[in-house]
C-alpha cells in the first residue's frame, strides 16, 4: 500500500516561496509512475498543480507554470514543490497524489496560509 | 480548457434513495479518462470510480457510473449514512492535463 506525507511550513509571507515535500513510503518514486501535487482553497473544489515522472520530467498547469517547480529525490523517495511569488490566492490545502490517468493514492494534505 | 460541470450542486437525500449525480465536460472526453472522487470533511479525496465505470477497489457495488457522449453519470442505488460528502469528477489529457468539477454535495438527511 503507497502512503504519501506532505511536509512544510504551514506559514508563508506574500511574494515568497511556498516548498513542500511529499515522502512517500510504500512504493518507489524512481518506479514507472506520475506523482502529482493538487490543491484546494478554503471552501473550494480541486485545482492540479502539476506532476513529474522520473524519467519524462515535470507537467504543469498552464496557468501556474510560471511560478511552479517540482522535483524528485530518488535519494529520499520523495518529490518537492515550489511555488514562487505567492499571494494570498495560494493559500490552500495542498495534496500529494500518485497519479495515472487519475489520483489513486493521497496524501493527507496540509494547509498552507500565505499571510504576512 | 476542458471544464467539467456538475450538477446539481447539492443533492439532499435519505438513506435507502438512490442518488444520481452528473458531470458534463465542454469538450469530448474519452471514457478511459474519466473519474469520480468522494471527499470528506477534512480528508483527501477517495478514488471511486476511474475508466467512467470502473470501480475502484474496495468500493462497494452500490456505486455505478455511465457515460454517454460528454455526460457522465454517478448513481448510487441505495444510499447509506456513510455516504455523505463532496463528489467530484475529473478527467485526463486536456489542457490542462487534469481537471475536476466543481463539485456535489451530496448531504444524507
Amino acid at each position: 500500500q503507497v502512503q504519501l506525507q506532505e511536509s512544510g511550513p504551514g506559514l508563508v509571507k506574500p511574494s515568497g516561496t511556498l516548498s513542500l515535500t511529499c515522502a512517500v513510503s510504500g512504493g518507489s518514486v524512481s518506479n514507472d509512475n506520475w506523482w502529482s501535487w493538487v490543491r484546494q482553497s478554503p471552501g473550494k473544489g480541486l485545482e492540479w498543480i502539476g506532476e513529474i515522472h522520473p524519467s519524462r520530467g515535470p507537467n504543469y498547469n498552464p496557468s501556474l507554470k510560471s511560478r511552479v517547480t517540482m522535483s524528485l529525490d530518488k535519494s529520499k523517495n520523495q518529490f518537492s514543490l515550489s511555488v514562487t511569488s505567492v499571494t494570498a490566492a495560494d493559500t490552500a490545502v495542498y495534496y500529494c497524489a500518485r497519479n495515472g490517468f487519475y489520483c489513486l493514492y493521497w496524501g493527507q494534505g496540509t494547509l498552507v496560509t500565505v499571510s504576512s | 480548457e476542458i471544464v467539467l460541470t456538475q450538477s446539481p450542486d447539492t443533492l439532499s437525500l435519505s438513506p435507502g434513495e438512490r442518488a444520481t449525480l452528473s458531470c458534463r465536460t465542454s469538450q469530448s472526453v474519452s471514457s478511459n479518462y474519466l473519474a469520480w472522487y468522494q471527499q470528506k470533511p477534512g480528508q483527501a479525496p477517495r478514488l471511486l470510480i476511474y475508466g467512467a465505470s470502473n470501480r475502484a477497489t474496495g468500493i462497494p457495488d452500490r456505486f455505478s457510473a455511465s457515460a454517454s457522449g460528454t455526460d457522465f453519470t454517478l448513481t448510487i442505488s441505495r444510499l447509506e449514512p456513510e455516504d455523505f460528502g463532496v463528489y467530484y469528477c475529473q478527467q485526463y489529457g486536456g489542457s490542462p492535463l487534469y481537471t475536476f468539477g466543481q463539485g456535489t454535495n451530496l448531504d444524507i438527511k
